[in-house]
């Protein structure tokens, strides 16, 4: 059974950089033909996509992200990390890792982690 | 962007009723890549419908999806106590990929 687990610091400062990880259990990072996922909701917002990354380094980010976004991934501990720099209180939100299948020239999200809730404050 | 709504924004009905929940795109979503997700307070939210209609592995054959262009549907044929949950559609056909605002489904 595949899982994915977030991890990183629940409050950040302002202006600071936020470093979240994703721990993929019951499967492998490096399996072909999936690209893994970041995904989040800000309070009363709806879900935004961040961005994707293959195990091979590729990346697509959100052009509303793009700036600030870097995404890369660590296949010897199956695990891939989101980058957010410059941070505003707009970014607090509910940051979910998840597991997209390659559909064409498309993606689809098939598997989520929890969600894990990060708080920009000072 | 393509926005998505969703509509309505809650919906109250009863166990063994039929739940009919909308999602309008503001633009064609491309060769009908819609998706349906279903979340419950705690949990991650679960694929159920992918491709506009077609259900994910495991989903029960009481959720059903259907539309193409821009307006998309899903139904619950019979409600389980287990199915009210908040729902949310997602366009993957352009990136950047968008979630409608999601529908909650509560029990009346």
């Amino acid at each position: 059974q595949l899982q994915l687990q977030e991890s990183g610091p629940g409050l950040v400062k302002p202006s600071e950089t936020l470093s979240l990880t994703c721990t993929v259990s019951g499967g492998s990072i490096s399996s072909g033909g999936y690209w893994w996922t970041w995904v989040r909701r800000p309070p009363g917002k709806r879900l935004e996509w961040i961005g994707i990354i293959h195990y091979s380094g590729g990346t697509y980010y959100n052009p509303s992200l793009k700036s600030r976004v870097v995404m890369s991934v660590d296949t010897s501990k199956d695990q891939f990390s989101l980058n957010l720099s410059s941070l505003t209180a707009a970014d607090t939100a509910v940051y979910y890792c998840a597991r997209a299948v390659q559909v064409t020239s498309s993606s689809l999200i098939n598997y989520w982690g929890q969600g894990t809730l990060v708080t920009v404050s000072s | 962007d393509i926005v998505l709504t969703q509509s309505p924004g809650t919906l109250s009905l009863s166990p063994g009723e039929r739940a009919t929940l909308s999602c309008r795109a503001s633009q064609s979503v491309s060769n009908n890549y819609l998706a349906w997700y279903q979340q419950k307070p705690g949990q991650a939210p679960r694929l159920l419908i992918y491709g506009a209609s077609s259900r994910a592995t495991g989903i029960p054959d009481r959720f059903s999806g259907s539309g193409s262009g821009t307006d998309f549907t899903l139904s619950i044929s019979r409600l389980e106590p287990e199915d009210f949950a908040v729902y949310y559609c997602q366009q993957y056909g352009g990136s950047p990929y968008t979630f409608g605002q999601g529908t909650k489904l509560e029990i009346k």
